[in-house]
């Protein structure tokens, strides 16, 4: 089993739409929760991160982790034609540095 | 707002050639790392280095990858013998102090391997 996995897309929503991205992870032991957002042919640039279960919420940006579903997610409210990307879950387990990456959702939002 | 530099920007090599990748990571900050994207796959960690040494390597980083930090600026990734395989994006990271889970990424530099 993949340690993280994303569903690939694209995701095509019109401007304005709420977009719901969603990452599954199979280790227990990773406890903090990032997003990612990367651009093409671009570094990933953090978007925001959580800590264990609940949610965070930044601007249009709300953050969510179920830890006993090993489910993540991030909600865009309003979406832009800007927020058209690759959004990248990673994951971090506290006994080491790395972060785990998924492979990434791209998103499309059209005006 | 303060972000990592990467250079080159894009790198062209031979097979066997050695190639060194340069970063100037976040000045306050003190975990440094690597991580690579080959084109169409995920990021991938390498390496991460703190208090001048390296704090955690995955399998991919092996013997013909090594790093470095020279100065109180730079951080680098030296790859000694490339093969075609290593052509792929290449992401220095760093983060602050007691957040190794924090980390920001890089540019990145693209490196052809021909």
């Amino acid at each position: 089993q993949k340690e993280v996995e994303q569903d690939p897309g694209p995701l095509s929503v019109p401007e304005g739409a709420i977009v719901s991205l969603n990452c599954t992870y199979s280790n227990s032991a990773f406890q903090y929760f990032m997003w990612y957002r990367q651009y093409s042919r671009k570094g990933p640039e953090l978007l925001m991160y959580t800590y264990s279960s609940g949610n965070k919420e930044d601007g249009r940006f709300t953050a969510q982790v179920d830890k006993s579903s090993k489910y993540i997610s991030l909600f865009i409210r309003d979406s832009q034609p800007s927020d058209s990307a690759t959004y990248l879950c990673a994951i971090h387990n506290n006994a080491g540095n790395m972060l785990t990456f998924g492979g990434g959702t791209r998103l499309m939002v059209k005006p | 707002e303060p972000e990592v530099t990467q250079t080159p920007s894009h790198q062209v090599t031979q097979m066997g050639q050695e190639v060194i990748l340069r970063c100037v990571p976040i000045s306050n900050h003190l975990y440094f790392y690597w991580y690579r994207q080959i084109l169409g796959q995920k990021v991938e960690f390498l390496v991460s280095f703190y208090n001048n040494e390296i704090s955690e390597k995955s399998e991919i980083f092996d013997d013909q990858f090594s790093v470095e930090r020279p100065d109180g600026s730079n951080f680098t990734l030296k790859i000694r013998s490339t093969k075609l395989e290593d052509s792929a994006m290449y992401f220095c990271a760093s983060g602050p102090t007691g957040r190794p889970y924090e980390q920001y990424f890089g540019p990145g530099t693209r490196l052809t391997v021909t």
